[in-house]
C-alpha cells in the first residue's frame, strides 16, 4: 500500500521567503508528526496531531513555524520568514495508536529545505 | 542519563565482519524502546519496537537486545553487508507520544 509521502523533496529559498511543506500520511493513521533533522543533529520533535485533538506544538522553534492538519489527514508545515537556520531535513511520520509511544512510526522520504 | 545518546557516531566495516552499537536512555519512565534503519534518500525504516526488559529482537542477521533497568540497547548485525549501510537510529518514549531520538550510529559497510 502506499505509503507516507512528502513534498516537495526538496526546496531551495531565499531567506526572508515563506514555504510550505506538505504530508500525506498512510490512511488510517491517527497520528501524526513532524520532525526536523538539522545537520550533525537527531531528530528533533516540532508538533504532534492525534486525530481531532489540539496539536502538540510544543516542539516548534519559534512563531514563524505553524502547521495544521485537514479532515485529520494531510498536514502542512509552514515557515514564515525562512532564516538560514531553518535549513534542515524536515520528516513527517504518521502511526496508529492513542499516543503511548509503543507504536513504530512510518516515515515520509522527507523535504530538504535549503534557505540562501 | 537525561537524553538518548547513541555510539559510536560512525563506524566502518568490512564486509562479513559483525558489529553492534549502543542506545542509552534515561532508565526511569521507560515505555518502550524503538530501532530505526535510515538509509540515504529513503525513510527511516523501523526495525524494533522492545517493551520488556531482558527483551530479545531478531530480524535476519540484526539482532536487537534491551536492558531497561540500565538504560541501554543493544543492536547487532552479523556478517554486515553493503546493503547494510546506513544511519541506525534509537528513540526511547515513557508512555506518551513524543519519542526522543538519539543521534545516530552512520555504518558503512566496505565491499
Amino acid at each position: 500500500g502506499a505509503g507516507v509521502s512528502q513534498s516537495p523533496s526538496n526546496k531551495v529559498t531565499e531567506k526572508g521567503k515563506d514555504v510550505e511543506l506538505r504530508c500525506d500520511p498512510i490512511s488510517g493513521h491517527t497520528a501524526l508528526y513532524w520532525y526536523r533533522q538539522s545537520l550533525g543533529q537527531g531528530l528533533e520533535f516540532l508538533i504532534y496531531f492525534q486525530g481531532n485533538s489540539a496539536p502538540d506544538k510544543s516542539g516548534l522553534p519559534s512563531d514563524r513555524f505553524s502547521a495544521e492538519r485537514t479532515g485529520g489527514s494531510v498536514s502542512t508545515l509552514t515557515i514564515q520568514r525562512t532564516q538560514q537556520e531553518d535549513s534542515a531535513v524536515y520528516l513527517c511520520a504518521s502511526s496508529f495508536g492513542s499516543g503511548e509511544g509503543s507504536y513504530e512510526q512510518y516515515f515520509g522520504p522527507g523535504t530538504r529545505l535549503t534557505v540562501t | 542519563i537525561l537524553n538518548v545518546e547513541q555510539s559510536p557516531q560512525s563506524l566502518h566495516v568490512q564486509e562479513g565482519d559483525s558489529t553492534n552499537f549502543t542506545c542509552s536512555f534515561p532508565s526511569s519512565n521507560f515505555y518502550a524502546l524503538h530501532w530505526y534503519r535510515w538509509e540515504t534518500a529513503k525513510s527511516p525504516e523501523a526495525l524494533f519496537v522492545m517493551t520488556l526488559n531482558g527483551d530479545e529482537k531478531k530480524k535476519g542477521r540484526i539482532s536487537a537486545t534491551l536492558n531497561t533497568k540500565e538504560g541501554y540497547s543493544y543492536l547487532y548485525i552479523k556478517g554486515s553487508q553493503p546493503e547494510d549501510s546506513a544511519t541506525y537510529l534509537c528513540a526511547h518514549t515513557s508512555g506518551t507520544y513524543k519519542y526522543i531520538f538519539g543521534t545516530g550510529t552512520r555504518l558503512k559497510v566496505l565491499a
